[in-house]
């Protein structure tokens, strides 16, 4: 079966400081993968997702960036952390097709 | 661009009490539906979905939820609660033509179960 794994599961970084977000996903071959951040009170917002190696799409402007070195593995990133970074991040993957998302456990991120 | 509304922030409902959670969605063609459930601090967990066809769908949990095209609306419904139900609910739109990942979710009903 598939299993997707996030980490860390809750992060404290100061303003200013690097992040580092990773996700991977087990079981499945070529999963679409998918950043979405969830702010309280404001539902979930889709940050990028990726279709394929290396193959990543932006939905919003921000500080953050994602990349996707190998085919189960997606990263979240930033070289300068904002006090506005601060969130839950979920990492998601599917099938594609009409297949639904699936979710990892989360990282809570507070920028301080 | 499709949006999503749920218009209760906040549900509290008896242990064994009916339950309707309301979602309207704005899409301009036939839309890809889904219900999620968040437990505190953990990732969504899939409740149901509505693709096409029968338009009252069976999910996990005792869960179903009827897809009303003249009302634009996908409420989620379960008929008894049980105190495990506790957790914040998201409805969720998919547009026909993109990648399913690219859902646009509402900003969830939080569900409280008293005992």
């Amino acid at each position: 079966s598939q299993t997707i794994h996030q980490w860390p599961a809750t992060l404290v970084q100061p303003v200013g400081s690097p992040l580092s977000l990773e996700c991977t996903v087990e079981g499945t071959s070529n999963p679409n993968l998918y950043w979405y951040r969830q702010a309280a009170g404001r539902g979930l917002q889709l940050l990028f997702y990726s279709v394929g190696i290396g193959q990543i799409s932006s939905e919003v402007p921000q500080n953050l960036s994602a990349s996707r070195p190998q085919d189960r593995q997606f990263i979240l990133s930033s070289k300068k952390l904002l006090l506005s970074d601060s969130g839950f991040y979920l990492c998601a993957w599917s099938d594609g097709g009409n297949s639904p998302l699936h979710f990892g456990n989360g990282t809570r991120l507070t920028v301080t | 661009a499709q949006s999503v509304t749920q218009p209760d922030i906040h549900i509290t409902v008896s242990e064994g009490a009916s339950l309707e959670l309301r979602c309207n969605y704005s899409y301009g063609a036939t839309p890809y539906l889904f219900w999620y459930v968040q437990s505190p601090g953990q990732g969504l967990q899939l409740l149901l979905k509505y693709f096409s066809g029968d338009t009252l769908v069976q999910g996990i949990k005792g869960f179903e939820a009827e897809f009303k095209r003249s009302q634009s609306s996908f409420n989620l419904r379960k008929p008894s609660v049980h105190w495990s139900d506790a957790a914040e609910y998201f409805c969720a739109v998919g547009a026909h033509g993109t990648s399913y990942g690219k859902l646009t979710f509402g900003q969830g009903t939080i569900l409280t179960v008293h005992p």
